[in-house]
């Protein structure tokens, strides 16, 4: 069975330029979590998405939006973009985004914003 | 709020040679632990957890780990390394509890280990 993919793989954007990333979750998994990885760091929760619903947001900015489509998959937007959202963004797909659950992991987007 | 700390940004070791990859966390109420691996230019990879019961955790590669809940550890052992273990490991919490964090994990920092033949 295929893992959790991510579109694309590397990204250059420039400051204050809007870019959109996106997610497909294993099949059968109906949650999908959004975390930011910058260098040298661990991953950051930014958001956990289940059956289309919202259901948790980290400490980001209102700049930083997600959305679930009918087929589990996910966009993350990021609206004027900063050098400091340069990041790897990894995408995380759940059964049911249970506490307990495993969160499988895709290979992340790598944003480079000049 | 929850946090985790991992007490070695680098570990060096030789091959077949023991491991121990420190983890403590801060919580207010119980958690969830796990461990998860990162090799280069890859995504995380789940190597155990602890979700209840004995507090020797086993997981895949042979590593494993124990939760102790006095001093809020969570270190990850293995016996013996091999240079395919050499990775970035982070160790990870979440609440067992409701509210927002419904399904978040807080990371640590990470630790490299490199293992050198």
């Amino acid at each position: 069975d295929a893992g959790v993919t991510q579109s694309p793989t590397h990204l250059i954007k420039t400051r204050g330029q809007h870019v959109t990333l996106r997610c497909s979750p294993i099949s059968g998994h109906k949650s999908v979590s959004w975390y930011q990885q910058v260098l040298g760091q661990g991953p950051q929760f930014i958001f956990q998405y289940y059956e289309k619903e919202e259901r948790g947001r980290g400490n980001f900015p209102d700049r930083f939006s997600a959305r679930q489509f009918p087929n589990y998959s996910s966009e993350l937007n990021v609206n004027a973009l900063l050098l400091g959202d340069s990041a790897l963004y990894l995408c995380a797909s759940s059964l049911s985004g249970g506490r307990h659950n495993e969160q499988f992991f895709g290979p992340g987007t790598r944003l480079t914003v000049l | 709020a929850q946090s985790v700390t991992q007490l070695d940004s680098q570990v060096p070791v030789f091959e077949e040679a023991p491991v121990e990859l420190r983890c403590n966390y801060s919580s207010s109420v119980s958690v969830y632990l796990f461990w998860y691996v990162q090799y280069p230019n890859q995504g995380l990879q789940l190597l155990l957890k602890y979700l209840s019961g004995s507090t020797l955790v086993k997981g895949i590669n042979g590593f494993e780990a124990e939760f102790n809940k006095s001093q809020t550890s969570f270190h990850l052992r293995k016996p013996s390394v091999h240079i395919s273990d050499t990775a970035e490991y982070f160790c990870a919490v979440s609440d067992q509890t409701g509210g927002t964090s419904y399904g978040k994990l807080t990371f640590g920092q990470g630790t490299i280990l490199t293992v050198h033949p």
